[in-house]
């Protein structure tokens, strides 16, 4: 599996759109990028995730670059609530076996 | 629904004594699986499951079994705790094992001494 890098941490001001990054240059062409966050002492949450395309849903957006070596995923009106960790995995989705990193710890701040 | 749901919530165990941490799902869903998480790091997966009467190891196994004898059930059974699998426990679930979006529950924090 591919792996990503991302920040260790990140602060966003309450209301502002959080934009937290995810390299993953070995991306293969059937691997998908899928972000999921933890609030603290919390089961992961499933927040997005995407092929090639830009996606968007109710709760995110996430940008893929045209070469697919990186991603962005983008928080519109970062709340309080919002402060968690963000983990970028990269899946071909065939395996069910979510590979977890490190994540970003976001900080929003009022 | 009440999604993923995970017993007990906290649990504290002697070294060398057995336990069964208990998962249940309402969704139908086929793939299961347990993942542990220490302080500070990311989830790793120990145990999984595609349908009723398939499990398979994921990447930290050893000291722990599973079965799977209902679609809506995934019990993880410690053998012979130790203190090493002092963690969080998660159980997640999904439709099938092609299917990324998993739905986890709100963990079983366990300690061992």
């Amino acid at each position: 599996d591919a792996k990503t890098t991302q920040p260790p941490s990140m602060d966003c001001a309450e209301g502002r759109a959080a934009n937290l990054p995810c390299n993953h240059s070995t991306i293969s062409g059937n691997e998908y990028v899928y972000w999921y966050r933890q609030i603290h002492s919390q089961g992961p949450q499933y927040i997005i995730h995407g092929l090639k395309n830009n996606e968007t849903n109710e709760m995110a957006s996430l940008i893929i670059t045209e070469d697919r070596k990186s991603s962005t995923l983008i928080l519109p009106h970062a709340t309080l609530r919002d402060t968690a960790v963000y983990y970028c995995i990269v899946d071909s989705g065939n395996t069910g076996k979510l590979i977890f990193g490190q994540g970003t710890t976001l900080q929003v701040k009022p | 629904n009440a999604g993923v749901t995970q017993t007990p919530k906290f649990q504290v165990l002697k070294t060398g004594q057995s336990m069964t941490l208990q998962c249940a799902q309402d969704m139908n869903h086929e793939y299961m699986s347990w993942y542990r998480q220490d302080p500070g790091m990311g989830l790793r997966l120990i145990h999984y499951s595609v349908g009723a009467g398939i499990t398979d190891q994921g990447e930290v196994p050893n000291g722990y079994n599973v079965s799977r004898s209902t679609t809506e059930d995934f019990p993880l059974r410690l053998l012979s705790a130790a203190p090493s699998q002092t963690s969080v426990y998660f159980c997640a679930s999904s439709l099938g094992q092609h299917y990324n979006e998993q739905f986890f529950g709100p963990g079983t924090r366990l300690t061992v001494l």
